[in-house]
């Protein structure tokens, strides 16, 4: 049972430059979260969906930054232009939230992206 | 607003002792969900234990337990026989139990365990 799945791992570019971050959930989720961890605020939730829908979008830091979710099977985040300061780990990690009240909520192995 | 506070940044033991982990909480909600991951070097996040609100039992798992105590709304993580494997950093974070149960963190515990 494949887990949640991120692509690229690592990611270097350079300021200015668009980057676009993958994201697989594990089959059956209807919730998905975009976290970023950085060692000054630690981890960050930024954006999360449910059945591919945004429900809040008020931890995204920027403009820069959107994220999609066309399907309930994939999700992007991309930053454009991105800047030094976007130099992170990007965390994926969706779940089910459901009327019993108990969900899981599983994490990819995370995009270490760094912008020079 | 939720906050979670885990007031240990760095803790080194020397293996097979004991230690502890703290973390305390806030919230207004009167049913939440309360975990603990752990990132070990590697950097992935793994899922160790999601706590009900309205279960405060605590709980052992192998060489882990868990003591919740709403009166003081803390959730404290003990690994006993601590072994180098155990080296990581420790997350307690807090979900609302309804709604979309985003997670609220923790600044993390970086926990050393030395042969």
């Amino acid at each position: 049972d494949a887990g949640v799945i991120q692509s690229p791992r690592h990611e270097v570019t350079e300021m200015g430059q668009e980057v676009t971050l993958r994201c697989k959930p594990i089959s059956g989720h209807n919730s998905l979260f975009w976290y970023r961890q950085t060692m000054m605020r630690g981890l960050e939730l930024l954006i999360y969906f449910n059945n591919n829908v945004p429900i809040d979008d008020s931890g995204m830091p920027e403009d820069r930054f959107s994220a999609k979710m066309p399907n309930a099977s994939f999700s992007t985040l991309k930053i454009q232009p991105s800047e030094p300061r976007d130099s992170a780990v990007y965390f994926c990690a969706s779940g089910n939230t459901g009327t019993s009240g108990r969900y899981e909520q599983f994490f990819g192995p995370g995009t270490r992206l760094t912008v020079l | 607003a939720q906050k979670v506070t885990q007031a240990q940044t760095e803790i080194s033991v020397v293996e097979k002792e004991d230690v502890t982990l703290d973390c305390v909480y806030e919230t207004r909600d009167t049913t939440y969900y309360l975990f603990w991951y752990k990132q070990p070097p590697s950097g992935e996040l793994v899922f160790l234990i999601r706590r009900n609100s309205f279960d405060e039992q605590n709980e052992i798992s192998g060489r882990y337990s868990w003591n919740f105590q709403k009166s003081t709304s803390s959730f404290n993580f003990t690994i006993t026989a601590s072994q180098v494997v155990d080296s990581a950093v420790y997350f307690c974070a807090l979900s609302e139990a309804t709604g979309y149960s985003t997670l609220t963190f923790g600044k993390g515990t970086m926990l050393l365990v030395s042969p």
